[in-house]
């Protein structure tokens, strides 16, 4: 079946630092793909998406582009801040009829001032 | 004022309990999902409707039963709780005409069950 696979975390950073969180995913057909955050106490909410392969989704100062050779759809940032801390979960969709996702396990991020 | 509502927040229950969790939303969507969280697991869907009429079974919904009361309303009950349902649990909403995977969240009901 379809899955997302991101790396474990929590991600500590210190601020300005650059920042990755891998994804790769496991789907038939062509996945739409997406990021997705939680700020603490929160729901989920959109960062940013891509619906097919080489497009890059781009919010916020965070990127990721949808590489099919590799399957994967790594989330970057340049330079991070203490507000970015969150939890970050890379999700995908191929059943665009039920339009509902499939998430990975979400990577927490700490930015340390 | 949020766009989706949850009630309860947080409910501590026992074991054998009946619970439902309730969501409602402004936006005017069709279609609403409820999802739990778990720690390692990432989010996975329990059940999904279209419309008051369609309702349909997710990934993970043994033990759970679901009720779409109207277009705005769509709940989700534990008809008899256990301890691994403890839980965060998401209701979400899309839209059938918006753009594909935006889904909008709640902020989520934490369920203990005891």
């Amino acid at each position: 079946g379809d899955s997302v696979t991101q790396m474990e975390g929590p991600v500590t950073l210190s601020e300005e630092a650059f920042l990755t969180i891998n994804c790769t995913y496991t789907a038939t057909g062509y996945p739409s793909l997406f990021w997705y955050v939680q700020y603490p106490g929160e729901g989920l909410q959109l960062l940013l998406k891509a619906t097919k392969a080489d497009d890059k989704g781009s919010n916020k100062g965070f990127e990721a582009t949808y590489r099919k050779e590799t399957t994967s759809f790594h989330l970057e940032k340049g330079s991070v801040q203490v507000s970015d801390s969150a939890v970050y979960f890379c999700a995908l969709s191929v059943d665009t009829g039920r339009r509902a996702l499939t998430f990975g396990s979400g990577t927490r991020l700490q930015v340390q001032p | 004022d949020a766009d989706v509502t949850q009630t309860p927040r947080n409910r501590i229950t026992k074991t054998g309990k009946r619970i439902m969790l309730e969501c409602s939303q402004t936006k005017g969507h069709d279609r609403m999902y409820w999802y739990r969280q778990d720690p390692g697991l990432g989010l996975r869907l329990i059940y999904y409707s279209f419309d008051v009429k369609d309702i349909n079974k997710g990934e993970i919904s043994d033990g759970y039963s679901v009720s779409r009361q109207a277009q705005a309303k769509f709940s989700l009950s534990l008809e008899s709780a256990i301890p691994n349902q403890t839980a965060l649990y998401f209701c979400a909403t899309s839209d059938p005409g918006g753009p594909t995977g935006e889904l909008f969240f709640g902020e989520g009901s934490r369920l203990t069950v005891l």
